[in-house]
């Protein structure tokens, strides 16, 4: 069952923050981050493990609540480069890595 | 740093054709996966492989499709008879273990065109 991304879009001018959350109705193992840009292969953000951790890549960082089987990607001070759609995927028990249907970030100047 | 090579990047075939298309995953690692990803949806899994064999497949994954790893380095997707349907871009990662702390890594895709 593949978890629900929201917002499904967003617009941001450069140095504005969003967050990005992804939830789940199963029990998570893991979450995993990705970015896509058009016409490119998904690039690895992160992974976060249960237990509740959280994670920074630069201005970029996540938080995993396994109890309420949620994560949220924070995107802090966006650049231009931050411009594409988001997926997260989930693993859980004997399931492999399912995605989201992703949210399109567009950051104008 | 080492990566996920796929080739052909773009396959335009007549539908009702075969298509096989390849993957090179990293060479440590010990886990690929084939995705598709039509225009503007989201990421969708296919399939996933160890020790030769078949360890998860979608709904999607049906008997038009195989997967084989023929050498030590290749991976590769067969679409026996392809439908106008098939037309998405396919991505192949690969992963070097499975523990959850493990990411995937994915190729750069191949898009494949049913005419």
């Amino acid at each position: 069952q593949q978890p629900v991304q929201s917002p499904q879009a967003v617009i941001l001018r450069e140095g504005e923050d969003a967050v990005i959350n992804c939830s789940s109705s199963k029990a998570l193992y893991s979450v995993h981050w990705y970015r896509q840009k058009h016409g490119e292969a998904p690039v690895f953000l992160m992974i976060l493990l249960k237990g509740g951790e959280q994670k920074g890549h630069e201005k970029i960082s996540a938080s995993f609540n396994e109890k309420k089987q949620q994560s949220s990607l924070y995107l802090t001070a966006s650049q231009l480069s931050y411009s594409g759609t988001y997926f997260c995927g989930t693993e859980s028990l004997n399931t492999p890595l399912v995605f989201g249907k992703g949210t399109r970030l567009s950051v104008i100047a | 740093e080492p990566e996920v090579t796929q080739t052909p990047s773009h396959q335009v075939t007549q539908m009702g054709q075969e298509v096989i298309l390849r993957c090179v995953p990293i060479s440590n690692h010990l886990y690929f996966y084939w995705y598709r990803q039509i225009l503007g949806q989201k990421v969708e899994f296919l399939v996933s492989f160890y020790n030769n064999e078949i360890s998860e497949k979608s709904e999607i994954f049906d008997d038009q499709f195989s997967v084989e790893r023929p050498d030590g380095s290749n991976f590769t997707l067969k679409i026996r008879s392809t439908k106008l349907e098939d037309s998405a871009m396919y991505f192949c990662a690969s992963r070097r273990g499975q523990a959850n702390n493990q990411p995937q890594h994915f190729g750069d895709g191949t898009r494949l065109s049913i005419l």
